[in-house]
């Protein structure tokens, strides 16, 4: 069985400074891994997907992830937070149906 | 705009009344997925589609839920008898189906439909 875990249910920085949003997943087997944002009454948009071709993965908007087999983590980063990266931030995993995290929402205060 | 659409976005109903929601999928995408989120929590896998036959459903979808998609092209939800713990966002996502490994490529969701029944 394959289920996820987000680390932090809230983290708030500063604009201009770096970003780190935790994720652990333990799976039977190897992993599609993804995260998703999203913001007010919006739908989920896709960030990044780790499907085994890199252990690092680039994704929009200047995040990026990293896929740790040892620490079975996936945590997202970006080295510096705009006011526009504010929203709920979802890790998962999954082939058909994906089984999601309860989500880390980003506060980036001025 | 060739996204996932959802309608109605939002939908306000009495305990008890049946509720039906339609999603329309990317037009080349084969494989379409509902699942549900409430507050605070990660959306949640109800049922999906690869073209009109239904693959796979999931405990959270009781007898009350029903899904179809007919031509395999647009999806409905329905929920019968309404009751204030389905209160929640719906949401609907289309893939391709990948052939190789049997698995589905990136899903891309729609906006949702806000459920709220009082």
């Amino acid at each position: 069985a394959q289920s996820v875990t987000q680390l932090d249910s809230h983290v708030s920085v500063s604009e201009g400074t770096p970003v780190l949003l935790r994720c652990n997943y333990s799976s039977s087997y190897s992993p599609s891994l993804f995260w998703y944002v999203q913001h007010p009454n919006k739908g989920l948009q896709l960030l990044l997907k780790y499907t085994s071709a890199a252990t690092l993965v680039k994704g929009i908007n200047g995040f990026e992830a990293e896929f740790k087999k040892s620490e079975t983590s996936f945590h997202l980063t970006k080295p510096s937070a705009h006011m526009s990266d504010a929203a709920e931030y979802f890790c998962g995993g999954g082939y058909n149906k994906l089984i999601f995290g309860a989500g880390t929402r980003l506060a980036v205060h001025p | 705009d060739t996204g996932v659409s959802q309608n109605p976005r939002h939908k306000i109903t009495k305990r008890g009344q049946n509720v039906t929601f339609r999603c329309d999928p990317i037009s080349e995408h084969n494989r379409l997925y509902w699942y549900r989120q409430t507050l605070g929590q990660g959306p949640e896998f109800l049922t999906y589609f690869q073209n009109e036959a239904q693959l796979e459903k999931s405990r959270l979808l009781s007898d009350r839920f029903s899904a179809e998609r007919p031509k395999g092209s647009f999806s409905t939800l329905e929920i019968q008898r309404t009751e204030q713990g389905d209160s929640a966002m719906y949401l609907c996502a289309s893939s391709l189906a990948e052939t190789r490994t049997g698995g589905g490529y990136t899903q891309y969701f729609g906006p949702g439909t806000r459920l709220t029944v009082l």
